[in-house]
C-alpha cells in the first residue's frame, strides 16, 4: 500500500506571493491533518479535513486554508506569505475514527517551505 | 496549559542500553489515546506506539514500550537495547475522545545514541 505522499518536496518563495501544497492520503483514508513544524516548536496543528468538511481548527491566521476533494486528496494554501511562514508543512492521513482509539496518524515526508 | 510537555530537548544514551524519554500529558477528558512517533533527520513521522486510556497493560511494540501512570498524567516512553539507528527526534502526542481527530504533539526529545 502506498503512504502518504506530498508535493512539492522543497519550494521557495518570496514574502507576498502564495503557495499551494499538496498532500495525496493512504488509499482508504478519509481524514487529512495539517502541521506546521519549526525549529523548537514541535508540531503545530492547522487543521483536519474529514469528508471534504474541515472538522478541526487550530490557532493560524486566515492565510492558511485548505480543502479536501472527493477523493480524499487535500490542498493546503498560504497567501501572503511572510518570513515566518519558514517551516516543514507536514501532511498525515488516517481513517478518520474520531475520538478514542488507535487508529495513528500516517505521516507524508512533507514539503519544507523557505521564504524570503 | 499545554496538552503534553516532553521536558527533555535532549537525552544521549550509550548503544545498547535503554532510555526512558518523558511525556506528561493534560487532559479532564476520560477517554485518550497516546502515541509516540519518531522523527529521524529526513523528516519523516514514523508512528511507534499507542497507548489508550482504558487499556489495563502498558503498550509494548518490539524494542518500545510505554510506561503508563495514569493518576500522574505521564506516558513515558522506553527504548531498550538502543542502537544507532534510533538516534532521532521523539515525539509524543495525544487524542482527546471528544476532540474529534486532533492531535496534540509536544516539542520533542532529540535522542543520539553513543557508539
Amino acid at each position: 500500500k502506498a503512504g502518504v505522499t506530498q508535493t512539492p518536496r522543497y519550494l521557495i518563495k518570496t514574502r507576498g506571493q502564495q503557495v499551494t501544497l499538496s498532500c495525496s492520503p493512504i488509499s482508504g483514508h478519509r481524514s487529512v491533518s495539517w502541521y506546521q513544524q519549526t525549529p523548537g516548536q514541535g508540531l503545530q496543528f492547522l487543521f483536519e479535513y474529514f469528508s471534504e468538511t474541515q472538522r478541526n481548527k487550530g490557532n493560524f491566521p486566515g492565510r492558511f486554508s485548505g480543502r479536501q476533494f472527493s477523493n480524499s486528496r487535500s490542498e493546503m494554501n498560504v497567501s501572503t506569505l511572510e518570513l515566518g511562514d519558514s517551516a516543514l508543512y507536514l501532511c498525515a492521513s488516517s481513517l478518520g475514527l474520531a475520538g478514542y482509539g488507535s487508529d495513528e496518524q500516517f505521516f507524508g515526508p512533507g514539503t519544507r517551505l523557505t521564504v524570503l | 496549559a499545554q496538552k503534553i510537555t516532553q521536558t527533555q530537548p535532549g537525552m544521549f544514551v550509550q548503544e545498547k542500553e535503554a532510555v526512558t524519554l518523558d511525556c506528561t500529558y493534560d487532559t479532564s477528558d476520560p477517554s485518550y489515546g497516546l502515541f509516540w512517533y519518531k522523527q529521524p533527520s529526513s523528516g519523516e513521522m514514523i508512528f511507534l506506539i499507542y497507548q489508550g486510556s482504558y487499556d489495563q497493560q502498558n503498550a509494548t511494540e518490539g524494542r518500545y514500550s510505554l510506561n503508563f501512570q495514569k493518576a500522574r498524567k505521564s506516558a513515558n516512553l522506553v527504548i531498550s537495547a538502543s542502537q544507532l539507528g534510533d538516534s532521532a527526534m521523539y515525539f509524543c502526542a495525544m487524542r482527546e475522545g471528544q476532540g474529534g481527530n486532533q492531535f496534540y504533539f509536544g516539542t520533542g526529545t532529540s535522542l543520539t545514541v553513543i557508539p
